[in-house]
């Protein structure tokens, strides 16, 4: 059984660029989740998707912050323009929607360090 | 809002000690209740959950029972062994967003 995969894994960046993050949920898998979790803390919520459609975005996502998932399969979280505050492991998670209480099931992270 | 507090850590117990990680909650009606763990350069990893009041979520010998009269989801395990040296995550789900709490870290000594 495949878990939830993102890459990279690790990326270090200056600031003020893009950095593009990826995340392939469990196959037949059809929610899509973004957490941000700083050193210390739990994670946060930023935006999940059923499907291909984008349901909820945290207040946390400023408009530098994107996601995607266009076919309903994989999902891409962008950020532009990144600052120093942006430094932060990005977890993906997914579910499958539609048996009552379905478990998230977390990938392995990208932890970005931001110069 | 939702939110989750949980027993701040670190904590350090020898093998075969028991454990008990202190969590509530503060949410309206009848969120879903988790515990997951991260072990070291590893991802979140569910450890067990429960959905409704009284629900009694176990593995791997960590019990958490769901009570709705003190807000509470305490994780406890009575003998822990070294491999369960970890942070451990209480959460709660609502609206398939999850909360989590700061997060426990335990280390277990031989």
């Amino acid at each position: 059984d495949t878990g939830v995969s993102q890459d990279p894994r690790h990326k270090i960046t200056k600031r003020g660029q893009n950095v593009t993050f990826r995340c392939d949920p469990i196959s037949e898998h059809n929610r899509l989740y973004w957490y941000r979790q700083t050193l210390g803390q739990g994670p946060e919520f930023l935006t999940y998707f059923q499907n291909e459609a984008q349901l909820e975005k945290s207040r946390l996502l400023s408009d530098r912050f994107s996601a995607e998932r266009p076919k309903g399969s994989f999902s891409t979280l962008e950020i532009q323009r990144t600052e120093q505050g942006d430094s932060a492991m990005y977890l993906c998670a997914s579910s499958l929607a539609g048996q009552g209480r379905e478990t998230q099931y977390f990938g392995p992270g990208t932890r970005l360090l931001v110069l | 809002g939702d939110s989750v507090t949980q027993m701040e850590g670190p904590v350090t117990l020898s093998e075969e000690a028991c454990l008990t990680i202190n969590c509530t909650y503060t949410a309206t009606g009848y969120p879903s209740l988790f515990w997951y763990v991260q072990y070291p350069g590893e991802g979140l990893q569910l450890l067990l959950k429960a959905t409704k009041a009284d629900d009694k979520g176990s593995n791997k010998g960590f019990e958490a029972t769901y009570r709705k009269e003190t807000t509470s989801f305490h994780l406890e395990k009575g003998s822990v062994q070294v491999s369960d040296s970890a942070v451990y995550f209480c959460a709660l789900e609502r609206d398939y967003k999850l909360s989590f709490g700061a997060g426990t870290t335990v280390t277990v000594r031989a």
